[in-house]
């Protein structure tokens, strides 16, 4: 059974560029969330979409977006990049009925803004 | 406002060396609480899910408890491979943030490092 795909696996942007990070869910996982993680703020949530509706948002600016399609594929984008955005940006797919905790995480995509 | 500590930061042992990691927790109501291992490189790795205070899980050399304000993940008689960092995580059941979804507060994490 194949996992969750993240592409691309390493980026360089420069500030004020955006970008747009993809993820494949594993099959049959309607539900598809984003995190960003970095050293200092360890993962920080920042959205869920399920069945192509943003269920919840984390406290990002509105320079995050994201939008998951009909086949529950979902990608993320930052506009206006910032130094503070380098960050690894994980995604994970799950069951949502019955949800108990386990997050499917793909490798993440590593973003670097100079 | 909803908070995750894991302690400590990072911790070196010995083969065999048997230790405890800490996470502390405030939530306005605990939906569950969570383990995850991650090695370098790579996503987490779901490990337990504990509901109820006294509840305990036990994997491998892992076991997990939980109390009303704290969860701890017990390493017996560690290997190499258990080396990577641990996270704690948990899901608020009254914020309006995880309303039946899978939103998770996570800690930073506890990096283990264990020596042959």
């Amino acid at each position: 059974k194949a996992g969750v795909t993240q592409t691309p696996r390493y980026l360089i942007k420069t500030r004020g560029q955006q970008v747009t990070l993809s993820c494949s869910p594993i099959s049959g996982h309607r539900s598809v969330s984003w995190y960003q993680q970095t050293p200092g703020q360890g993962l920080q949530f920042l959205f869920e979409y399920f069945s192509e509706t943003q269920r919840n948002k984390g406290n990002f600016p509105g320079r995050f977006s994201g939008r998951q399609f009909s086949n529950s594929r979902s990608e993320m984008n930052v506009s206006t990049l910032e130094l503070g955005d380098s960050a690894l940006y994980l995604c994970a797919s799950s069951f949502l009925q019955g949800f108990a905790g386990e997050l499917f995480f793909g490798e993440g995509s590593r973003l670097t803004v100079l | 406002e909803d908070q995750v500590t894991q302690s400590p930061e990072a911790l070196r042992l010995q083969e065999g060396e048997s230790s405890s990691l800490n996470c502390s927790y405030t939530v306005s109501g605990l939906r569950g609480l969570f383990w995850y291992r991650q090695d370098p490189g790579k996503g987490p790795e779901f490990l337990f899910t504990l509901y109820s205070a006294g509840e305990e899980k036990e994997k491998e050399r892992l076991k997990a408890t939980l109390t009303k304000k704290e969860s701890f993940l017990h390493i017996t008689a560690p290997k190499p491979e258990d080396s990577a960092t641990y996270l704690c995580a948990v899901q608020d059941g009254l914020s309006s943030l995880n309303q039946a979804g899978t939103a998770l507060i996570f800690g930073k994490g506890t990096t283990l490092s264990v020596s042959s």
